[in-house]
């Protein structure tokens, strides 16, 4: 199956500071999503991004699916921030499942 | 919009035990998933639904593990018996076939088997 690799695991952020997220792949996809799972297990969608770039206010994503990989940024980081940050990508040729990475754990100080 | 709605938030049960998890899905959402997520495994796909049909079930770990979709409005992830080795939280997802096709999870249901 299709190989997700997200990369840094772990991040150490002071109140205010900037990030980059990076989610690599395997395979050809067709459809890519970001989530954010905050302190509470709630897992929240972010982006449907299977190519380009789109922004939500302090966050942005690229999609560069000719070169297999996705990037999420992180602008003026704030506590809320904080949690675990998936990519999960979904293979050509599937409809359906999505492969989740292992995550990027994500912690802000004040 | 309600969301994905899940129930019980929390399940504590002793071994041996029937558990039912229940899911209400978004309103127009034509795909149904039950995840399963631990420590070691990170987030697993359990079952995926399409306009109330199973397609996948083959992530479900053992025929100890049923799911059902009943109507577009509901389904069920049921354990009969239930081991420790389940506990975990697990999620109900759903989303709209089509161009735009996020993903939206429900708020978990942390089951703890002793």
């Amino acid at each position: 199956g299709i190989q997700v690799e997200q990369s840094p695991p772990d991040l150490i952020l002071q109140e205010g500071a900037n990030s980059t997220l990076r989610c690599n792949f395997s395979d050809s996809v067709n459809n890519l999503q970001w989530f954010h799972q905050n302190p509470w297990g709630q897992l929240i969608n972010l982006f449907y991004i299977p190519s380009g770039t789109k922004q939500n206010g302090r966050l942005s994503a690229t999609t560069v699916a000719t070169e297999r990989y996705s990037l999420l940024y992180i602008s003026s980081s704030q506590t809320t921030d904080s949690g675990v940050y998936f990519c999960a990508p979904r293979v050509e040729g599937s409809n359906y499942k999505l492969t989740f990475g292992k995550g990027t754990l994500l912690t802000v100080n004040p | 919009d309600a969301g994905v709605i899940q129930s019980p938030r929390h399940e504590v049960t002793e071994m041996g035990q029937e558990v039912t998890l229940r899911c209400k899905p978004i309103s127009g959402h034509n795909s149904l998933f039950w995840y399963r997520q631990t420590m070691m495994r990170g987030l697993e796909l359990l079952i995926y639904f399409n306009n109330n049909v199973p397609i996948d079930d083959s992530g479900m770990p053992e025929d100890r593990f049923s799911a059902k979709m009943p109507n577009a409005s509901f389904s069920t992830l049921k354990i009969q018996p239930s081991e420790p080795r389940d506990s975990a939280v697990y999620f109900c997802a759903s989303s709209l076939t089509g161009s735009n096709e996020k993903l939206f999870f429900g708020s978990g249901t942390q089951l703890s088997v002793l």
